[in-house]
């Protein structure tokens, strides 16, 4: 079966700082990853996705993110957090043939 | 933790038949809904924005009178595929925006089949 884990729910950065957020899998299938993003009030946008190939996923505003199998991870990175980056993050799996499994979420808040 | 649950979680129906899809939060009231769409090996689509007493908005591209979504209560939206095609089966998840946190939480989803 196929879960995710997103630790933190809650992050923290200055503005202007490294964004680290991070996801491990699990997956009994090679896995195909995604960071959505969900600011308030409004339905998700996808940032970016791994299905196969090229390791390292660049997405949208900014954001990359490094699918590491020896590590089950896929966490989600921005080297400089901008005040509207502030948002509600979730890192999901593709579950089985389709359907996805998501992360509980976090919460990314930039301090000015 | 709060729970939102999506009814059926998997339906079969013949074509030109309309299902319903409900989406409950559990444990906390939800102003804000959201009704996704899945093909298989592909990411969410956002369908449409559901909210508690008005209707809803709908992406570009969706057909509003082929998506019926009702949002009547604080802590139930449905969505029904009227007249269901086989062009209709997807896996459709919803979410729910918890009024007072805004924390948001996912269903399970709903496959639906058409046949």
């Amino acid at each position: 079966a196929q879960s995710v884990t997103q630790l933190g729910s809650h992050v923290s950065v200055s503005e202007g700082a490294l964004v680290l957020l991070r996801c491990n899998y699990s997956s009994s299938v090679p896995p195909y990853l995604f960071w959505y993003v969900q600011y308030p009030n409004q339905g998700l946008q996808l940032l970016l996705k791994y299905t196969t190939g090229a390791t390292l996923v660049k997405g949208i505003n900014g954001f990359e993110a490094e699918f590491k199998k020896s590590e089950t991870s896929f966490h989600l990175t921005k080297p400089s957090a901008h005040m509207s980056d502030a948002a509600e993050y979730f890192c999901a799996v593709i579950r089985g043939a389709d359907g996805l499994t998501f992360g509980k979420g976090t919460h990314l808040i930039i301090q000015p | 933790g709060a729970v939102v649950s999506q009814h059926p979680s998997w339906v079969i129906c013949k074509s030109g038949t309309s299902v319903k899809i409900e989406c409950r939060s559990l444990d906390f009231q939800a102003t804000t809904m959201f009704w996704y769409r899945q093909f298989p090996k592909q990411s969410l689509m956002l369908m449409a924005t559901s909210n508690e007493g008005s209707k809803a908005t709908y992406e570009q591209g969706v057909e509003k009178d082929k998506f019926l979504i009702n949002h009547a209560s604080l802590t139930l939206s449905t969505l029904t595929v009227t007249s269901a095609h086989p062009e209709d089966s997807s896996f459709y998840i919803c979410s729910a925006s918890n009024r007072n946190t805004g924390e948001l939480f996912f269903g399970e989803g709903s496959r639906l089949t058409v046949l």
